[in-house]
């Protein structure tokens, strides 16, 4: 069965530092795809990354980082530099059937960057 | 990435009655889903609704109490039947992008039942 772990709550950091928020994945399969989606306050849902199982290789996006590794069966995600507007709640999840695209996401983990 | 509105964006209910939340896309789409997020918790998938056929509901859904209509290809509804104050939840339909697998979430719509 899939399963997705985010085993932090909630982390709170002063601005500036820098955050690695840990996710942590079950499947049987051996293709699947891994997200990452940012919840601030106002409830909506912004996507943020997807990768494929073929794909380990880290990615870069401005402050965003993400560590993907498969011997581990991890996702992490790291925030370089936060800023208060990174306040939120961050769900990472597993879509492991590709024929019914289903979502299963992580308990979700609360980030208060604190000016 | 498609444009998702939902309607209503919040409802205070009483316990017994029905609400139907509605979702509109700026494109037409093939799957849409209809999440819940009761207060503090994850999302929890309800149904996948495709256009032509019936909703597919998961383990712990049914379709009396969570209706759902799938008219065309950019639009949705989810009633929430029968109320009770454990229906208080956030209600989010989102699209998926088939080429990439990538879903995309409505602002949701913020359900209290009294």
């Amino acid at each position: 069965a899939q399963k997705v772990t985010q085993a932090q709550t909630e982390i709170s950091v002063v601005e500036k530092e820098d955050v690695t928020l840990d996710c942590v994945y079950e499947t049987r399969d051996t293709t699947y795809y891994l997200f990452w989606y940012k919840q601030p306050p106002s409830g909506e849902l912004v996507f943020l990354i997807r990768r494929n199982s073929f794909d380990e290789q880290n990615e870069i996006s401005g402050r965003y980082s993400w560590n993907f590794q498969k011997s581990t069966s991890s996702f992490n995600f790291t925030i370089t530099a936060s800023q208060v507007v990174d306040s939120a709640v961050y769900f990472c999840a597993l879509s492991e059937d590709a024929g019914t695209y289903k979502y299963i996401f992580g308990t979700g983990t609360r980030l208060k960057v604190l000016a | 990435s498609a444009v998702i509105s939902q309607k209503p964006s919040r409802d205070i209910c009483q316990r017994g009655t029905s609400l139907t939340i509605q979702c509109q896309v700026d494109s037409q789409v093939t799957m849409m889903f209809w999440y819940r997020q009761q207060p503090g918790q994850s999302l929890t998938l309800i149904a996948t609704a495709n256009q032509g056929s019936e909703a597919t509901y998961e383990s712990g859904f049914v379709i009396d109490k969570f209706p759902i209509s799938r008219p065309n290809l950019t639009f949705s509804t989810l009633t929430v039947s029968n109320m009770s104050p454990e229906d208080s939840s956030i209600y989010l339909c989102s699209v998926i992008n088939l080429s990439y697998n990538e879903q995309f979430f409505g602002p949701g719509t913020r359900l209290t039942v009294l």
